[in-house]
């Protein structure tokens, strides 16, 4: 099984922060990963896939980068409902597995 | 609208079973892999399991093989998960979910609380 190790598990930022959680694959997955958006009460909803591909109506602050076991995603500026928790999503052989989550905290 | 709208969840006695429904709407159910989401409360999201479009692979996590079953009906534009053997760990939120193009959950329902506890 492929784990998913995001880094950090808190990150403590202010609106206008540049601000980047990093994703590692216990082995090589190439391009297919997803990062998702969760809000306290809400399903996750999906930001990035294939590591790079912007889903359409996300604001272009967020981005996706990497393959094989490292991936990042970035979000160039900090806006105040971008405050959640952000998870990255790997598919291998009909199979998924997400990291542990990176919550997005105010400072 | 399209959307995907679970119900069935509920408060089960360990060892005991629940199916899940997922109906969907606004969009041709018949032509997606469907899966199933799990979280349990305050924690993060595990992957369930997945069903291709007509139902002829079905694919789990470990920790569920032999007690849970994904199945469909395109007919009722349905989505279900047979529970059985439920323990206390299986205690969650199970959310449904459409499969994209590139394999992304591009669609998730809000969720059905299932809670195991005697």
């Amino acid at each position: 099984d492929i784990e998913m190790t995001q880094s950090p598990s808190t990150l403590s930022a202010s609106v206008g922060d540049r601000v980047t959680i990093s994703c590692r694959a216990s082995q090589s997955i190439g391009n297919w990963l997803a990062w998702y958006q969760q809000k306290p009460g809400q399903a996750p909803k999906v930001l990035i896939y294939m590591a790079s591909t912007l889903e359409s109506g996300v604001p272009s602050r967020f981005s996706g980068s990497g393959s094989g076991t490292e991936f990042t995603l970035t979000i160039s500026s900090l806006q105040p409902d971008d405050f959640a928790t952000y998870y990255c999503q790997q598919y291998n052989s009909y199979s998924y597995s997400f990291g542990q989550g990176t919550k997005l905290e105010i400072k | 609208e399209v959307q995907l709208v679970e119900s069935g969840g509920g408060l089960v006695q360990p060892g005991g079973s629940l199916r899940l429904s997922c109906a969907a709407s606004g969009f041709t159910f018949s032509t997606f892999w469907m899966s199933w989401v799990r979280q349990a409360p305050g924690k993060g999201l595990e992957w369930v399991a997945n069903i291709k479009q007509d139902g002829s692979e079905k694919y789990c996590v470990d920790s569920v093989k032999g007690r849970f079953t994904i199945s469909r009906d395109s007919a009722k534009n349905s989505l279900y998960l047979q529970m059985n053997s439920l323990r206390g760990d299986d205690t969650a939120v199970y959310y449904c979910a459409r499969i994209g193009v590139d394999w992304h959950f591009d669609l998730w329902g809000r969720g059905t609380l299932v809670t195991v506890s005697s």
